[in-house]
């Protein structure tokens, strides 16, 4: 049962337009979403996270949008550079579980 | 220079033999966690502890073990029952603010089977 789907294997993107990365859940009880950046043979770096009680967070070109009533959420990179390509994986916390659920992730390429 | 840190990079494993991989923080995080990754899949949890002394089994716990006997290292073992060992292992840690959780991961082991 994957509670946490990022349907997209991967996303081709031209350098300086919107990266738009989505993410769909199915567990009501997914109190705080995070998005994590992975390069190839490395560690997920945190990027941004958003609680349920929001619908919307910033953080320079990375917004994290929610919409609760449709169990989703999304990555919008404005504008797209080269750096930005890697992997991307969505994570959402179980309330008072302290653990994360992952999706799949979704491979961004940026193209010059 | 705070951080986690995984090691070996890269772990090669002999039918039979058991191999354990070290992971050490010194953010002062009470929990960490051990998850593996396989290609084209995403992150899935092995163990994880929240306390010194305590770990529970995460999703594919069978094959693996763990020990927490120090709040910065929480070395996993792969033993010789686990028949699928290779795969991108990765060790997290996290601190908790306001009850929102955010793991934070290390650099990673790659094991393989010879």
């Amino acid at each position: 049962d994957q509670q946490v789907k990022q349907n997209s294997p991967s996303l081709s993107v031209q350098e300086g337009r919107i990266s738009i990365l989505n993410c769909d859940y199915t567990n009501s009880m997914f109190d705080y979403f995070l998005w994590y950046k992975k390069y190839p043979a490395e560690g997920p770096t945190f990027l941004i996270s958003i609680s349920s009680i929001k619908d919307k967070n910033e953080d320079g070109r990375f917004t994290v949008f929610l919409n609760k009533s449709a169990k989703h959420l999304s990555l919008h990179i404005v504008p797209s550079q080269p750096g930005d390509s890697a992997v991307y994986f969505c994570a959402a916390n179980l309330q008072g579980a302290q653990k994360l659920v992952f999706g799949q992730g979704t491979r961004l390429t940026i193209n010059p | 220079d705070g951080g986690i840190t995984q090691s070996p990079k890269y772990l090669f494993r002999k039918e039979g033999q058991n191999v354990t991989l070290s992971c050490e923080q010194n953010l002062n995080h009470d929990a960490m966690y051990w998850y593996r990754q396989d290609p084209g899949q995403g992150l899935r949890l092995i163990y994880y502890s929240q306390i010194v002394n305590d770990f529970q089994k995460g999703d594919i716990a069978e094959g693996y073990s763990v020990s927490r006997e120090k709040k910065e290292s929480f070395p996993l073992t792969v033993t010789s029952a686990q028949k699928n060992p290779t795969a991108f292992y990765l060790c997290a840690s996290s601190i908790s603010s306001g009850g929102q959780e955010t793991q934070y991961f290390g650099p990673g082991t790659r094991l393989l089977v010879l």
